[in-house]
């Protein structure tokens, strides 16, 4: 297993401004992914967080929009850019501590709320 | 498009029921098999995991795949009211996981 800090829990934003949400986990880990929850919704993946080299973004999602962080093993960022109240959401960081199993662990949540 | 289809719900059984969640997927390649549970205003957490055909049993809890016909099922016996939450069905290929949009499990004391 893993536990996965993320913050902020939550917050309030004003439209065109960025929010940097950090996640840390208690082991090092390969692969951090981070997901989206809108209202109502299934997760979505944003994209996949290697160390040491560039995010992997999904079909929809793009670098200048959300762009990640990952300095280290234990360690990522991802900032949501520009924000419109579509981006009203929670932010889910995740992690496959056993390494490509599939089993994920995920942080608390971050919910943003953009008016 | 890789998808993962679930029935929304909600599912509404009594308590010491049996409750059965099902899911398919369209990816032939995909190579495992989860079942989340969220409760509401809560992060998933892995409940379940099945790699091959067939049953897997743990606790209260059956996992059952069968990869010809790309279909996943969740079985919870003996229903608690403490398993009302939304079960996520998802599949894991290619390096990244794939959720469903959930069902909503309703179990009635």
């Amino acid at each position: 297993s893993a536990v996965i800090s993320q913050k902020p829990s939550r917050d309030i934003c004003q439209r065109g401004t960025s929010l940097t949400i950090q996640c840390q986990v208690d082991s090092q880990v390969t692969m951090m992914f981070w997901y989206r929850q809108q209202p109502g919704q299934s997760l979505t993946l944003i994209a996949t967080a290697n160390q040491g080299s560039e995010a992997t973004y999904e079909s929809g999602f793009v670098i200048d929009k959300f762009p990640i962080s990952r300095p280290n093993l234990t360690f990522s960022t991802l900032t949501v850019s520009n924000m419109s109240p579509e981006d009203s959401s929670i932010y889910l960081c995740s992690v496959d501590p056993t390494g490509n199993t599939g089993e994920l662990f995920f942080g608390e949540g971050s919910r943003l709320t953009v008016l | 498009q890789k998808e993962v289809e679930q029935n929304s719900g909600p599912l509404s059984v009594p308590e010491g029921a049996i409750a059965s969640l099902n899911c398919t997927y369209s990816d032939r390649g995909s190579q495992s098999f989860f079942w989340y549970r969220q409760y509401s205003g809560k992060s998933p957490e892995l409940i379940m995991f099945i790699y091959s055909n067939g049953d897997k049993e743990d606790g209260r809890f059956t996992a059952q795949l069968n990869k010809a016909s790309q279909y996943v099922s969740l079985l919870i016996r003996d229903s608690q009211p403490s398993d009302s939450a939304t079960y996520l069905c998802a599949v894991t290929g290619s390096f990244k996981t794939i959720f469903g949009a959930g069902t909503r499990l309703f179990v009635k004391a």
